[in-house]
């Protein structure tokens, strides 16, 4: 399963946009990126998913680069409760069970 | 979305005493549950993936004994800390995936937090 290598942490303040990176250099060809949100005391919350290119809902971009070996995620216009931990996920695709690893996850913390 | 619900959400026990915890797909089948467990502060590590109908496939490091994990029905999987200890106490998650394709995209429980006393 590949590796995922994120910041540590990261500030913003409300209104602006928020990019998170996610190294995975070591991505398989059948391999999807998953970004995942968790607050204290409750489970990760599915936020995108994407393979190549880029993937856009109604909460977030994903980003990815033609080699894939990094995603960035896109929060626009933060507010005080996206303060979270956001994990990137790289593996699953159809050979496997789905199995994931998290790795440490990106504590944002969104100020007034 | 879909949901995924365990019960209990919190659970307070005596050191030495067994403590189950259940894992559900309300509105889906998931043939393959994950379990993790989170301490404070720190990311989730997963412990085991429970599959229908079969045994329960352990990480490294983690006690199958100790452990148990039952994966009887296609909603339903339970895990069991057995002769909990206060070291035992953590944050247990469960996931489960219904996507045909193994995306990767998992569905995740509320979170069940056991602190063993």
């Amino acid at each position: 399963l590949a590796k995922t290598t994120q910041p540590i942490s990261m500030d913003s303040y409300e209104g602006q946009e928020v990019n998170i990176t996610c190294s995975h250099n070591n991505i398989a060809t059948n391999d999807y990126i998953t970004w995942y949100q968790q607050f204290p005391s409750q489970g990760p919350r599915f936020i995108i998913q994407g393979y190549k290119t880029k993937v856009t809902n109604e909460v977030a971009s994903l980003f990815i680069p033609a080699d894939r070996k990094s995603s960035t995620l896109s929060l626009p216009r933060v507010s005080l409760s996206d303060t979270a931990v956001y994990y990137c996920l790289v593996g699953a695709g159809s050979s496997n069970t789905g199995k994931l690893i998290f790795g440490q996850g990106t504590t944002l913390q969104v100020k007034p | 979305g879909a949901v995924v619900s365990q019960h209990p959400s919190w659970v307070i026990c005596k050191s030495g005493t067994s403590v189950k915890i259940e894992c559900r797909s309300l509105d889906f089948q998931a043939t393959t549950m994950f379990w993790y467990r989170q301490f404070p502060k720190q990311s989730l590590m997963l412990m085991a993936t429970s599959n229908e109908g079969s045994k329960a496939t352990y990480e490294q490091g983690v006690e199958k004994d100790k452990f148990l994990i039952n994966h009887a029905s296609l909603t339903l999987s339970t895990l069991t800390v057995t002769s909990a200890h206060p070291e035992d106490s953590s944050f247990y998650i469960c996931s489960a995936s219904r996507s045909v394709a193994n995306t990767g995209e998992l569905f995740f429980g509320e979170g069940s937090r056991l602190t063993v006393l």
